[in-house]
């Protein structure tokens, strides 16, 4: 199985400035013959499901903000939250679809300083 | 509106059974392969269970297989979750989550999960 490792475990961050957040694989996820990394981004905010932000690494799904963007290939892998907003106060998760089952890593929660 | 229901969680004894239900509106539900996934208290989400469009793929986590079943009904645009054996380990929020994977043939293909209900509360102790 294929083992996801966030860093850091929590970050705080001031409004307007930027978040980092880091996700590494336990094995390469990018599948060669389509050249796609099959990882995915996810914000969950406390009492909500998880909403998906980001997948194939990089795509932004439909009606996230563009201050959302998602970097990185094989095994290394970044989320950027550029001008943070109070409303992304939340945990955030990435999620591997190479292999089966899925799996997520531990979550990083993003505060606001 | 594209929306997923969960329904059936509650408290029930160790080494007891409970099925979780799913029921789908707004979208075309069999054809999008379906996951559950967890999340303990205070803690990460965990995939449970994966089941393609037509019900010829399927997959469990370790710490679930052989206890926990899988099933969809696309008449009744209805996933399930039978749950037999339950542990305390078992205590979760349970979702059921839209998959934007693929089939091909009878093999079908995990991807992200772009739709999510808002969770069923399973509570396993005595």
């Amino acid at each position: 199985d294929i083992v996801m490792n966030q860093s850091p475990d929590s970050l705080v961050v001031s409004l307007g400035e930027r978040a980092t957040i880091n996700c590494r694989t336990s094995q390469s996820v990018l599948y060669s013959p389509n050249s796609k990394n099959y990882l995915a981004w996810y914000q969950q905010k406390p009492g909500h499901p998880p909403k998906l932000l980001i997948y194939w690494a990089s795509t932004r799904e439909s009606g996230v903000p563009d201050r959302f963007s998602g970097s990185g290939s094989g095994t290394d892998f970044t989320l950027t939250i550029n001008s943070l907003q109070a409303e992304d106060v939340a945990v955030y998760y990435c999620q591997q679809y190479y292999d089966t089952p899925c799996s997520f890593g531990q979550g990083t929660k993003l505060e606001i300083k | 509106e594209v929306q997923l229901v969960e329904s059936g969680g509650g408290l029930v004894q160790p080494g007891g059974s409970l099925r979780l239900s799913c029921t789908a509106s707004g979208f075309t539900f069999n054809t999008y392969n379906m996951n559950w996934v967890r999340q303990a208290p205070g803690k990460g989400l965990e995939c449970v269970s994966y089941i393609g469009t037509s019900s010829s793929t399927m997959y469990y986590a370790d710490s679930v297989k052989g206890r926990f079943t899988i099933s969809r009904d696309n008449a009744k645009n209805s996933l399930y979750l039978q749950m037999n054996s339950l542990r305390a380990e078992d205590t979760a929020v349970y979702y059921c989550a839209r998959d934007r994977g693929y089939c091909r043939s009878t093999t079908c293909y995990g991807y992200y999960m772009d739709v999510w209900g808002k969770g069923t509360t399973v509570t396993v102790s005595s």
